[in-house]
C-alpha cells in the first residue's frame, strides 16, 4: 500500500513571493511521483512529474519539484509566485506494482497582492 | 485537452435512490479511475480500471459499484444514494497508470437530500 502526506493545507502568500508545499510519501516498494492543480470550478492538470533519473524536476508555470528518497519527500516549490497561482494543489503516487494513483488532502495557495 | 466527459455535470438525488455516473473518453487509454473530493480529503480512489470488465476497488468503495462494457466508458454507480455521498466526483484516464500523466474531466457535482 502507498499513501501521501502533504504536510500544509494552507498556504498564504505575498505576491512575487517564494512558496514551497510540501509532500511526504510512503511506499514498500519504488514509487513514481506526480504534483497536480486544480484552478476553481476545474478539474486537475498536471504541473511535473518524476519517474527516475535526475530529482530535480521542472514543471511548467515555473514550478519544479525535488525528489528526496531517504526523506521520502518531494516538495513542490516556485521562486516568485503570481495572483494566477491561486488554487488547490496536490501530490500523488503510484508505485511499480499496481496502477492505484494515490493522492494528497490537497494544499490550497492563496496568492494575495 | 484530452477527451473525457463525464455526465451528468450536476445531479439532486433523494436518499436511497439508484444514480448512475458516466465518464466517456475518446483517447482510447486502458485506465480510468473514479475519484470522490471532499474538503480536507483531497481525491480518493473509489474504483478503478484496468481494461474492459477488469476492474478493482479504491480506498472508498462501499457503497458504489462500477462497470466497464467498452474501452471508451466507465460507469458509477451509487447502489443507494446517502447523504455522505454528497461530494464532487471525477473520473480520470491514463494511458500506463503508473508513469503516465492522468488526465481528468470537469466534474460531477453530486447532492444527495
Amino acid at each position: 500500500a502507498q499513501s501521501v502526506t502533504q504536510l500544509d493545507s494552507q498556504v498564504p502568500v505575498f505576491e512575487e513571493a517564494p512558496v514551497e508545499l510540501r509532500c511526504n510519501y510512503s511506499s514498500s516498494v519504488s514509487v513514481y511521483l506526480f504534483w497536480y492543480v486544480q484552478y476553481p470550478n476545474q478539474g486537475l492538470q498536471l504541473l511535473l512529474k518524476y519517474l527516475s533519473g535526475s530529482t530535480l524536476v521542472k514543471g511548467i508555470n515555473g514550478f519544479e519539484a525535488e525528489f528526496n528518497k531517504s526523506q521520502t519527500s518531494f516538495h513542490l516549490r516556485k521562486p516568485s509566485v503570481h495572483i494566477s497561482d491561486t488554487a488547490e494543489y496536490f501530490c500523488a503516487v503510484t508505485n511499480v506494482n499496481d496502477y492505484k494513483l494515490s493522492f494528497g488532502a490537497g494544499t490550497t495557495v492563496t496568492v494575495r497582492a | 485537452d484530452a477527451g473525457i466527459t463525464q455526465s451528468p455535470r450536476h445531479k439532486v438525488t433523494e436518499t436511497g435512490t439508484p444514480v448512475t455516473l458516466r465518464c466517456h473518453q475518446t483517447e482510447n487509454h486502458r485506465y480510468m479511475y473514479w475519484y470522490r473530493q471532499d474538503p480536507g480529503h483531497g481525491l480518493r480512489l473509489i474504483h478503478y480500471s484496468y481494461g474492459v470488465k477488469d476492474t478493482d476497488k479504491g480506498e472508498v468503495s462501499d457503497g458504489y459499484s462500477v462497470s466497464r462494457s467498452k474501452t471508451e466508458d466507465f460507469l458509477l454507480t451509487l447502489e443507494s444514494a446517502t447523504s455522505s455521498q454528497t461530494s464532487v466526483y471525477f473520473c480520470a484516464i491514463s494511458e500506463s497508470g503508473r508513469e503516465t500523466e492522468a488526465f481528468f474531466g470537469q466534474g460531477t457535482r453530486l447532492t444527495v437530500v
